[in-house]
């Protein structure tokens, strides 16, 4: 009964080359986050929608867009991956109380770049 | 800004023994304090919050965590570890709807 889904689960591209990752939740929740994490370190949030609002992140570097069409689904786009762009993609999402409510994580995208 | 701090990058405990996974946190105002557990190549499993309320907070798999405001703690414990707990666990605190997590501790329990 996966709640927050991402597909692929491992996803490999190539330098350069542009690459989306999907996540679909089945909870209807309103807010959906998308994290970066490398190696054995903590998530870092990249942006998040809260409905369509989208808020980004200070330190998220344009390369990194994200689409979110309907409550459902939600994409992240890498315009043109580097090596250091190479990581697990946590997506997670929460009730409208962002502040107190539980955010649910799917099993995550890793992302290889050749 | 708000931070939790995990001192220990690794916990090493034996099965059937009592185990604590520290946390602190710096915060104003009411901290909004998880407990998150991660797999290998798995995604992040909610285990237990602090909102208000009772300091003893009880959770998932038989864990909880107590939150201390004195000391600034919310450290994570099991009474008997088992073999299947060995993961990476993350404490978090809320902060405006964005997690803030530390830097992880990898817990093992060997047999």
């Amino acid at each position: 009964d996966a709640m927050v889904i991402q597909n692929p689960r491992y996803q490999v591209t190539q330098f350069g080359k542009p690459v989306t990752l999907s996540c679909s939740q089945t909870l209807n929740h309103n807010v959906m986050y998308w994290y970066q994490q490398k190696s054995s370190q903590a998530p870092k949030l990249l942006f998040h929608y809260y409905d369509k609002d989208f808020n980004n992140e200070a330190d998220t570097p344009d390369n990194f867009q994200s689409r979110r069409p309907n409550t459902s689904f939600c994409f992240l786009d890498i315009r043109s991956p580097g090596l250091g762009d190479a990581a697990m993609y946590l997506c997670a999402t929460s009730r409208q109380d962002r502040t107190k409510n539980i955010q649910y994580f799917g099993a995550g995208t890793r992302l290889s770049v050749l | 800004a708000q931070s939790v701090a995990q001192p220990e990058d690794q916990v090493n405990v034996a099965e059937g023994n009592p185990l604590t996974v520290k946390c602190t946190y710096s915060v104003s105002g009411n901290p909004y304090l998880f407990w998150y557990v991660q797999y290998p190549n798995r995604g992040l499993q909610f285990l237990l919050k602090y909102i208000t309320g009772d300091n003893l907070v009880k959770g998932s798999y038989g864990f909880e965590a107590e939150f201390n405001k004195s000391q600034t703690s919310f450290h994570l414990k099991k009474p008997s570890a088992l073999v299947s707990d060995s993961a990476l666990y993350f404490c978090a605190v809320n902060q405006g709807g964005k997690l803030i997590f530390g830097q992880g501790t990898e817990l093992s329990v060997k047999p």
